[in-house]
């Protein structure tokens, strides 16, 4: 069946550092999404990917989805200690599968 | 004030005794959901309903039960037969049940079974 991985599982960085998180695919995706749990909180939606090779930005956020639409990357800018939580990939071949997430802790 | 509610925020159960878990939403959205989430596992689909009236089994429906009688609201009940029902439980809905309809989460229970 259709199996999202993300990589790492966890990551722990100095403030100002960036973070990158990658996802991966066992099928094509029609589309794939984002989402941010802070701690304690539940998952908010952040941006949608569609388009093979499509690169979004938001702020200090870029996604990237890639060209065969098995993959995609959220990239972090200079952490800030408000960008903590858990970050969810979740693709959408013939259902929305959400991958283990990755938790970022970031020191100050 | 829009969105979607979860009740009660925190649950204990003892063994043996089913619980139901509120889910109630007034974004009009068709499609209902619940996740459960477990410690490095990410969400992993309970059951969802596509519409009023009608719900599959996602992939972890064992020793749980739902009903959509109304658009607003999806309950789940965890019955005595799921063997580890500790968890944090995530209810979502999104406008329709397709390729680019985002979820929207509500603030979860946490269930703890003594």
């Amino acid at each position: 069946g259709q199996q999202v991985m993300q990589i790492p599982q966890y990551q722990h960085v100095q403030e100002g550092e960036d973070f990158t998180t990658y996802c991966n695919s066992s099928t094509t995706l029609s589309n794939i999404q984002w989402y941010k749990q802070r701690p304690g909180g539940h998952p908010v939606f952040l941006i949608q990917l569609v388009k093979s090779g499509e690169v979004k930005k938001q702020k200090r956020l870029t996604f990237q989805f890639g060209e065969a639409k098995k993959n995609s990357s959220l990239h972090i800018t200079a952490t800030q200690t408000t960008d903590v939580g858990t970050y969810f990939c979740a693709g959408y071949g013939n259902k929305l599968v959400f991958g283990a997430g990755t938790i970022l802790r970031v020191k100050s | 004030d829009g969105g979607i509610t979860q009740s009660p925020k925190y649950l204990f159960r003892k063994e043996g005794q089913n619980v139901t878990l509120s889910c109630e939403q007034n974004l009009n959205h068709d499609a209902m959901y619940w996740y459960r989430q477990d410690p490095g596992q990410g969400l992993r689909l309970i059951y969802y309903s596509q519409i009023v009236n009608d719900f599959q089994k996602g992939d972890i429906a064992e020793g749980y039960s739902v009903s959509r009688e109304k658009k607003e609201s999806f309950p789940l009940t965890v019955t005595s037969a799921q063997k580890n029902p500790t968890a944090f439980y995530l209810c979502a809905s999104s406008i329709g049940y397709g390729t680019e309809d985002t979820q929207y989460f509500g603030p979860g229970t946490r269930l703890t079974v003594l």
